[in-house]
């Protein structure tokens, strides 16, 4: 019963590294989504994506990029890892079709100096 | 566009007291609402939700919140809280389209002293 489960917890990275951090569901979800959480703001969206090959960019897209191969995987890329992207990562599914009860993974805590 | 606002960004309150957190949301449509809670060092875990039907919803751990159209408003609420209770409550809203996105308010940090 995994669930969502993101991969690693936690990364610091420097300045100009590119990372990416791992999302897999085992719910058979079509719809996933990476949110970004910073203290005093909520979570933001950066990408989502409705099935496998298709990607959206959301409210926060700036620095990142996404791939949907296959409908359990949906990994955020880093390429050019800046400050402003120290923050708590989110990925989330859903079923889709009109069920809008979002599932989370842990999240991955990132640090970039 | 679409926005969601708590108006308390951290509560203290004594266990037995009673809770109530504000949340007001900015869209006249059909609205989908939801709080979710995180422990701390945990993952997002649903609370309630709100499609349709009955203003007044009931969710896990004793947690009840009320739709009030007129209002904007969909306020959370638990008659006595407990030190396990801890914790970080979002309002969210589905946003608009059939994407299943959600729009989160700041969040509020309740902290529960034993």
């Amino acid at each position: 019963n995994a669930g969502v489960t993101q991969t690693p917890k936690f990364r610091i990275l420097k300045i100009g590294q590119s990372m990416t951090l791992q999302c897999t569901q085992d719910m058979n979800h079509n719809y996933m989504y990476w949110y970004r959480q910073d203290p005093g703001m909520g979570l933001k969206l950066i990408y989502y994506s409705v099935g496998a090959g298709i990607t959206d960019k959301g409210e926060v897209p700036n620095g990142y990029n996404v791939s949907r191969s296959t409908t359990e995987d949906f990994p955020l890329r880093l390429e050019l890892a800046a400050p402003s992207q120290t923050s708590v990562y989110f990925c989330a599914s859903n079923l889709g079709q009109g069920h809008t009860e979002a599932f989370f993974g842990q999240g991955t805590r990132l640090t970039v100096v | 566009a679409q926005s969601v606002s708590q108006h308390n960004h951290h509560v203290i309150l004594s266990e037995a007291a009673s809770l109530e957190l504000g949340c007001n949301y900015s869209y006249g449509g059909t609205v989908n609402l939801f709080w979710y809670v995180q422990y701390p060092g945990q993952h997002l875990q649903l609370l309630l939700k709100y499609f349709s039907g009955d203003p007044l919803v009931k969710g896990i751990k004793g947690f009840e919140a009320e739709f009030i159209k007129s209002k904007f408003s969909f306020n959370l609420r638990k008659p006595s809280v407990q030190w396990s209770d801890t914790a970080e409550y979002f309002c969210a809203v589905k946003g608009s389209g059939n994407t299943g996105k959600l729009i989160f308010g700041q969040g509020t940090t309740l902290q529960v002293k034993p």
